[in-house]
C-alpha cells in the first residue's frame, strides 16, 4: 500500500543532543510537510517542500532544519532540543496540484527530551 | 487573521448521532476538511467539501456547510466505540501556499 512512513516512532534524547527524524513516502507526492503537535493542540506547520523548493514558516525556530534529498525522503533535524520541543512530529504529503489539498499523514514520531 | 474554532469535547452515547461543529473566519475558503486522529497516531482524512457545496454524505458521515454563517459540521450516525478520537476541522484558502488552517480539535467521547 502507498503510504507515509516515519522513523523512529519514539525518540528519547537529552537536552541539547541533536535528533534526526525521517519520513519516506511511496505516493510520489510533490509536497512534503513537517508538523509539530503538542498535546491537545492543532498541528503546527514547521515547513514544507514543493519538490525541492523549501518553505519555512515565519515562526519556526532556527533550531529546526529540514532536508529533502529526493522525492521520497524528508528529514527533520532538531539541532539542540529543549524541553519545549517535546512533542509529536508529523510528516505529511500532498499532490500539490490545484483542487483539494488532501494531506496523507504518517503515524508520527513522538519526541521526549530529558 | 484566519481562525478555525471547535469545541474541545463532545460526549455521546453509543448508537446516537454525534454532531461536531466548526466555525471559520476566512470567507475565501476553498475547501474544508475533517480529519480524525486516534490516540498516538497521525491524522487521517475523513472527508472534505468544496466551498460551493452545502452538503456531502459518505456512509455514516454527513458534512453540512453554511457558508453564510461560516459554519461547518460533521455528523456521525450510529456512533460506535471505534469513533472515539479527536476530530480536526481545517480549511484551505486561496493562495495559501498549501497551508491548511486547523482547528484545535474536538475529542469525541463515547458513553456505553
Amino acid at each position: 500500500d502507498a503510504m507515509v512512513i516515519q522513523n523512529p516512532r519514539y525518540q528519547v534524547t537529552q537536552f541539547g543532543k541533536p535528533v534526526t527524524l525521517s519520513c519516506s513516502q511511496t505516493l510520489n507526492h510533490n509536497v512534503m510537510y513537517w508538523y509539530q503537535q503538542k498535546s491537545s493542540q492543532a498541528p503546527k506547520l514547521l515547513f514544507h517542500y514543493y519538490d525541492k523548493d523549501f518553505n519555512n514558516e515565519a515562526d519556526t525556530p532556527d533550531n529546526f532544519q529540514s532536508r529533502r534529498p529526493n522525492t521520497s525522503f524528508c528529514f527533520l533535524d532538531i539541532r539542540s532540543p529543549g524541553l519545549g520541543d517535546a512533542a509529536m512530529y508529523l510528516c505529511a504529503t500532498s499532490r500539490g496540484r490545484t483542487g483539494a489539498n488532501v494531506l496523507t499523514f504518517g503515524a508520527g514520531s513522538r519526541l521526549t527530551v530529558l | 487573521g484566519e481562525d478555525v474554532e471547535q469545541s474541545l469535547f463532545l460526549s455521546v452515547r453509543e448508537g446516537d448521532s454525534s454532531v461536531i461543529n466548526c466555525t471559520y473566519t476566512d470567507s475565501s475558503s476553498t475547501y474544508l476538511y475533517w480529519y480524525k486522529q486516534e490516540p498516538g497516531a497521525g491524522l487521517q482524512l475523513l472527508t472534505y467539501i468544496f466551498s460551493n457545496m452545502d452538503m456531502k454524505q459518505d456512509q455514516r458521515l454527513t458534512v453540512l456547510l453554511n457558508k453564510k454563517d461560516k459554519h461547518l459540521s460533521l455528523r456521525i450516525a450510529d456512533t460506535q466505540t471505534g469513533d472515539s478520537a479527536i476530530y480536526f476541522c481545517a480549511e484551505s484558502i486561496m493562495d495559501s501556499n498549501y497551508q491548511l488552517i486547523w482547528g484545535a480539535g474536538t475529542k469525541l467521547i463515547i458513553k456505553p
